[in-house]
C-alpha cells in the first residue's frame, strides 16, 4: 500500500468551470477526510465519512461542494462554478476507526487547486 | 473558539531545544496527536500520545500532556534546520488551529 493518494497533484482551472478531486485512501481504513488549506492556516475540515457514509459536513461548505465515497473505497470533492476563493490546497485524510478510536490517520500530499 | 490553539511563531538555534505549546477542545480524546507539515506537502504524523499517558518519548521528540488543562506540547530535543517546519496538534476530533511555524536558525 502506497498510502493516501490524491489526483490530481495540481489542477487550474477558469472560474466558473466545475472541478472533480479524486482521494484513494490506505485500503483497510474505513474512514476518510477532506480538508481545504490555504497559505498561512491549517487545515480546514470540510467533510469526513465512515465507509460510505457520510457523516458530518462542516457548516461553513458552500453548497457548490460535494463529496461522495460511493462503495466505501475511494472518495471524489466536487467544486461547482469555482470562484476565485475555492483556490486552495486540498487535502484527505484516511484511518481507521474501530472501538471508538481513530487508528493511523494519515494525509495525502493535496490537490492544489488554482482558480483563474 | 478555535478547537486548537498554537503560538503562530518559534525560532531557535540550530542545536537548541524547541517546545511547540498547544491547547485542545476535545476532552474525549482518546488520542492526541502532533504533525508535521514542510513547504507544499501533506501532513506527516510525527507522534502521537494516548491519553491516560503524562509524557511519552520518542528520539528527539518529547510529548507532554496535560489533561486537566488540555494542554499538549512537543519538545525538540537538538533542532536541526530540518525540522523547520509549521507543526499541528491535534485531537481525535481532527480539527486543525493554523499551526506553529518553526524556524532553525544555523
Amino acid at each position: 500500500d502506497t498510502g493516501v493518494s490524491q489526483n490530481p497533484r495540481h489542477k487550474i482551472t477558469k472560474r466558473g468551470q466545475n472541478v472533480t478531486f479524486r482521494c484513494d485512501p490506505i485500503s483497510e481504513h474505513n474512514r476518510l477526510y477532506w480538508y481545504r488549506q490555504t497559505l498561512g492556516q491549517g487545515p480546514e475540515f470540510l467533510t469526513y465519512f465512515q465507509n460510505e457514509a457520510q457523516l458530518e459536513k462542516s457548516r461553513l461548505l458552500s453548497d457548490r461542494f460535494s463529496a461522495e465515497r460511493p462503495k466505501g473505497s475511494f472518495s471524489t470533492l466536487e467544486i461547482q462554478r469555482t470562484e476565485q476563493g475555492d483556490s486552495a490546497m486540498y487535502l484527505c485524510a484516511s484511518s481507521s476507526y474501530r472501538d471508538r478510536i481513530n487508528y493511523g490517520y494519515t494525509f495525502g500530499s493535496g490537490t492544489r487547486l488554482t482558480v483563474v | 473558539g478555535e478547537d486548537v490553539e498554537q503560538s503562530l511563531f518559534l525560532s531557535v538555534r540550530e542545536g537548541d531545544s524547541s517546545v511547540i505549546n498547544c491547547t485542545y477542545t476535545d476532552s474525549s480524546s482518546t488520542y492526541l496527536y502532533w504533525y508535521k507539515q514542510e513547504p507544499g506537502a501533506g501532513l506527516q504524523l510525527l507522534t502521537y500520545i494516548f491519553s491516560n499517558m503524562d509524557m511519552k518519548q520518542d528520539q528527539r521528540l518529547t510529548v507532554l500532556l496535560n489533561k486537566k488543562d488540555k494542554h499538549l506540547s512537543l519538545r525538540i530535543a537538538d533542532t536541526q534546520t530540518g525540522d523547520s517546519a509549521i507543526y499541528f496538534c491535534a485531537a481525535e476530533d481532527m480539527r486543525f488551529g493554523a499551526g506553529t511555524r518553526l524556524t532553525v536558525k544555523p
